[in-house]
């Protein structure tokens, strides 16, 4: 089935790391993608990673993929309070033509 | 290079009625899908147009309805209207013929139904 679960809330400190963390169930998934959503905005697409590939990091974001347990995570290196958004983890559905299975969304909180 | 617009940005309609979405994708990009956010079901694939063709469909009433234009313009249709329908409409483009690119999101459309 189609399915992708998330936390829905996550608070950290300024400057500390955050890790988001979502597990999939469609083991036929080719890209699995993070999105952020700010209030009263689109989505803003973060990163993808191939799902042959185990991490991937791009500046401040890393992503780690697990495939045999179908788990997918974000990590945020020295999160700011303009990371504060909504994170989705979204999985491209098998049978293709973008269209994409999301999670219900992180809510990561910033603190200083 | 200019984002994907979508238009009207918020409307109110009432019960039974019916409204035309508008979806302007990224220049080039000529495959565009629709989404549905609510706070209770999240985002929900509508559809997916291609060239002017439906590729994919998701598990929505036959109330909901889209089409493309021959410049990748596309509109989607909800006749009708149920209270449940108010949401937040996601439009997406991508550049790519298959399964692997990205998909870059307008702002929404936010509809209420009263």
């Amino acid at each position: 089935g189609e399915d992708v679960e998330q936390s829905l809330f996550l608070s950290v400190r300024e400057g500390d790391s955050s890790v988001i963390n979502c597990t999939y169930t469609d083991s036929s998934s080719t890209y699995l993608y993070w999105y952020k959503q700010e209030p009263g905005a689109g989505l803003q697409l973060l990163t993808y990673i191939f799902s042959n590939m185990d991490m991937k990091q791009d500046q401040r974001l890393t992503v780690l993929l697990n495939k045999k347990d179908k788990h997918l995570s974000l990590r945020i290196a020295d999160t700011q309070t303009g990371d504060s958004a909504i994170y989705f983890c979204a999985e491209m559905f098998s049978g293709g033509y973008n269209k994409l299975i999301f999670g219900a969304g992180t809510r990561l909180a910033v603190h200083p | 290079k200019a984002g994907v617009t979508q238009t009207p940005r918020y409307l109110i309609k009432t019960r039974g009625q019916q409204v035309t979405l508008s979806c302007s994708p990224i220049s080039g990009h000529r495959s565009v899908s629709w989404y549905q956010q609510t706070p209770g079901q999240g985002l929900q694939f509508l559809f997916e147009y291609f060239s002017e063709t439906q590729r994919n469909k998701g598990n929505f009433p036959g109330r909901f309805s889209g089409r493309q234009f021959s410049n990748s313009r596309s509109e989607m249709n909800v006749s009708t209207l149920e209270l449940g329908d108010s949401a937040l409409y996601l439009c997406a483009s991508s550049s790519r013929q298959a399964t692997t690119g990205e998909l870059f999101f307008g702002e929404g459309s936010r509809l209420t139904v009263l």
